[in-house]
């Protein structure tokens, strides 16, 4: 079964400030889909980035960048310029293009703290 | 308006009591997916669907089933609920599979 990992269950940042969540994936497959969602307080899943493998440019949204490793199957995402609404849960997620399954990881409880 | 709409919203039954967890979307999307959120255990697919009449077992299936009678709709179908089904489920629907998936806004299911 493919895994997706996230290392770090909760993490706060000052607003303002700069932040990155890890994830990791386990694949075996060179072409595949990358996303980090955003669930907040009232529990909507919202897409925040999405990155095809096989484009070697990482994916921007504004103040949601990522940081994508192919060769480390890593899958970082960058929070800029916190602001308060970003507090939220944030589910790294992954699908194969073979496949038709889709696979989130625990989530990180991110809190911004004015 | 494009969405997702998921009923009810919330729901508490009695362990054997078959219960229906609709889902309907309005975006003509091929893909849907029914996920079950529990603690510290993410998001987790139930089943998925291709297209109408095509349907398949995600990663916790188990106690669950799902049709696909036309394009816009996707029902969950607990025939027997149990305490362990106990969960915050999401549908979901997406118009190519790997594109980004839009979420119903999620049901609250207790089963005593």
């Amino acid at each position: 079964a493919q895994t997706v990992t996230q290392s770090q269950p909760e993490m706060s940042v000052q607003e303002a400030e700069t932040v990155t969540l890890s994830c990791t994936y386990d694949t075996s497959e060179s072409n595949y889909y990358l996303f980090w969602y955003k669930q907040p307080p009232s529990r909507q899943m919202i897409l925040v980035i999405r990155q095809e493998a096989y484009k070697q440019q990482n994916a921007t949204e504004n103040r949601f960048s990522v940081n994508f490793q192919k060769a480390a199957k890593s899958f970082s995402l960058k929070i800029s310029d916190s602001q308060l609404g970003d507090t939220a849960m944030y589910f790294c997620a992954f699908m194969e293009n073979t496949g038709n399954q889709f696979y989130f990881g625990t989530g990180t409880s991110l809190t911004v703290i004015p | 308006e494009a969405q997702v709409t998921q009923n009810p919203r919330y729901l508490i039954t009695v362990t054997g009591k078959k219960l229906t967890v609709t889902c309907s979307q309005n975006m003509n999307h091929e893909y849907m997916s029914w996920y079950r959120q529990d603690p510290g255990l993410g998001l987790r697919q139930i089943y998925y669907s291709m297209n109408v009449e095509v349907t398949d077992k995600g990663d916790v299936p188990e106690g669950y089933k799902v049709s696909r009678k036309e394009k816009r709709n996707f029902p969950l179908i607990l025939e027997s609920p149990s305490p362990n089904q106990t969960s915050l489920y999401f549908c979901a629907s997406s118009f190519l599979r790997g594109g980004e998936q839009f979420f119903g806004p999620g049901t609250r299911l207790t089963v005593l």
